[in-house]
């Protein structure tokens, strides 16, 4: 039971570069999540879907793109990666039941020189 | 702007006794309320949901909600030094009931 995955774990880049994260799940939630995660502000939403090809912002969505072509992939894209974004990125599926459950996965640390 | 508040801490406890971490929020809207912990340098784990008032127990872990004061807190008894983590509480809101509010974490250390 793999579960929910994201690769790379790892990545440095330079500003203004383009970068995907990916995330994979098993577990066939319809419900996929983007989150950051910086010193002092907690977890943040960047973008939700609930569905494929269904797709929202979350809080902070500026500067990312997501897509949603197969219920089990939810990859992330910095568009041109700015310092600022230099975070830990968790992706997250939720069982939809009555409680609504988020699982996270490993996360990806990325870094933006 | 709906928040989840926590004291950051660090909470600190003698192995053995009762660890208490609490949490308010400010959406009254909110149904569900989440419990995760995370290691240092690890993804969140889900250890506990409440959605309704009282007190809810599994193992060692006890979650209350009092939605009343809008306040929601987590008991850990038996405090082991591998329960030395940051916990974070996170509501669900009323109006999108997938999207989480987290709040900042409380780091607990677990003294031998």
């Amino acid at each position: 039971d793999a579960g929910i995955t994201q690769s790379p774990r790892y990545k440095i880049t330079e500003t203004g570069r383009q970068v995907t994260l990916m995330c994979h799940q098993t577990w066939s939630h319809s419900y996929m999540f983007w989150y950051r995660q910086d010193l002092g502000h907690g977890l943040r939403l960047i973008y939700y879907s609930a569905a494929a090809d269904i797709t929202d912002k979350g809080e902070v969505p500026d500067g990312y793109v997501v897509s949603r072509s197969k219920t089990e992939n939810f990859p992330l894209t910095l568009e041109s990666a700015t310092r600022s974004q230099t975070s830990v990125y968790f992706c997250a599926s939720m069982l939809t039941n009555s409680y609504n459950e988020q699982f996270f996965g490993p996360g990806t640390r990325l870094t933006v020189l | 702007q709906k928040e989840v508040e926590q004291n950051s801490g660090p909470l600190s406890v003698p192995e053995g006794a009762i660890a208490s971490l609490n949490c308010t929020y400010s959406d009254r809207g909110s149904q569900s309320f989440f419990w995760y912990r995370q290691y240092s340098g690890k993804s969140p784990e889900l250890i506990m949901s409440i959605y309704s008032n009282g007190d809810k127990e599994d193992g060692r872990f006890t979650a209350q909600l009092n939605k009343a004061s809008q306040y929601v807190s987590l008991l850990i008894r038996d405090s082991q030094p591998s329960d030395s983590a940051t916990y974070l509480c996170a509501a669900q809101g009323g109006g999108t009931a997938s999207k989480l509010t987290f709040g900042t974490g409380t780091r607990l250390q677990v003294t031998l």
